[in-house]
């Protein structure tokens, strides 16, 4: 089985610029979280998608948002890009949401 | 905010067992206790995971007290490869919870030829 993929794996933008984020879920997945992980710190729960519709959200601002997909792959979009949003970005799918969840490797967003 | 207490970071000698404690005084009845690591610049992976018995997998032994409010992650035989941070999470699985995890500090494990 595949594990779960990201992409791209580096990126760079501007601040004030739009960025989208991918995530194809493991086989057989239909529960996707994101997660935003500065340096230093452990990863910080964005949101979370079971079967397309959104379930859960932590403290993050509207213009962080996302898409999942019927295949179930997943895309974080972020808007408005501030220096602050540098950071991994991690994706996590799960068989569902009372399972344990498989992380990709991330994609690292720098905004200069 | 996080629902655990972790030490910050540990050695281990190459070979030896390393026991990472957790302290989750606050867990409730139907949150599981988790166990991830990242190594350096990768997603986090999972290790295993428990509700009140101890559990064993391929890579790891997790211990749980009896009255569920600490425990202990155990890698029966560290390499340097084990060298990363350890993340102890208790997570809700109750029905309509979102499970998302909420990842502290963890303990940076340093395991040392």
């Amino acid at each position: 089985e595949t594990g779960v993929t990201q992409s791209p794996t580096h990126l760079i933008k501007t601040r004030g610029q739009q960025v989208t984020l991918r995530c194809s879920s493991q086989s057989g997945h239909n529960t996707v979280s994101w997660y935003q992980q500065a340096l230093g710190q452990g990863p910080q729960f964005i949101f979370q998608y079971y079967r397309e519709e959104e379930n859960g959200r932590g403290n993050f601002p509207p213009r962080f948002s996302g898409l999942q997909f019927p295949n179930y792959s997943s895309e974080l979009n972020v808007n408005a890009l501030e220096l602050d949003d540098s950071a991994l970005y991690l994706c996590a799918s799960s068989p569902g949401l009372d399972y344990g969840y498989t992380f990709g490797s991330g994609t690292r967003l720098t905004v200069v | 905010d996080a629902k655990t207490t972790q030490p910050p970071s540990m050695d281990c000698a190459e070979g030896r067992a390393a026991n990472l404690p957790c302290n989750h005084s606050t867990i409730s009845g139907n949150e599981y206790v988790y166990w991830y690591r990242q190594i350096h610049s990768q997603g986090p992976q999972y290790i295993i995971h428990g509700l009140k018995n101890n559990e064993t997998n391929e890579m790891a032994s997790l211990i749980i007290t009896e009255d569920r409010k600490s425990s202990t992650l155990i890698l029966p035989h560290a390499t340097l490869r084990d060298t990363a941070v350890y993340y102890c999470i208790v997570r809700s699985t109750r029905s309509g919870n979102t499970g998302k995890l909420i990842f502290g500090q963890g303990t940076t494990l340093q395991v040392k030829p």
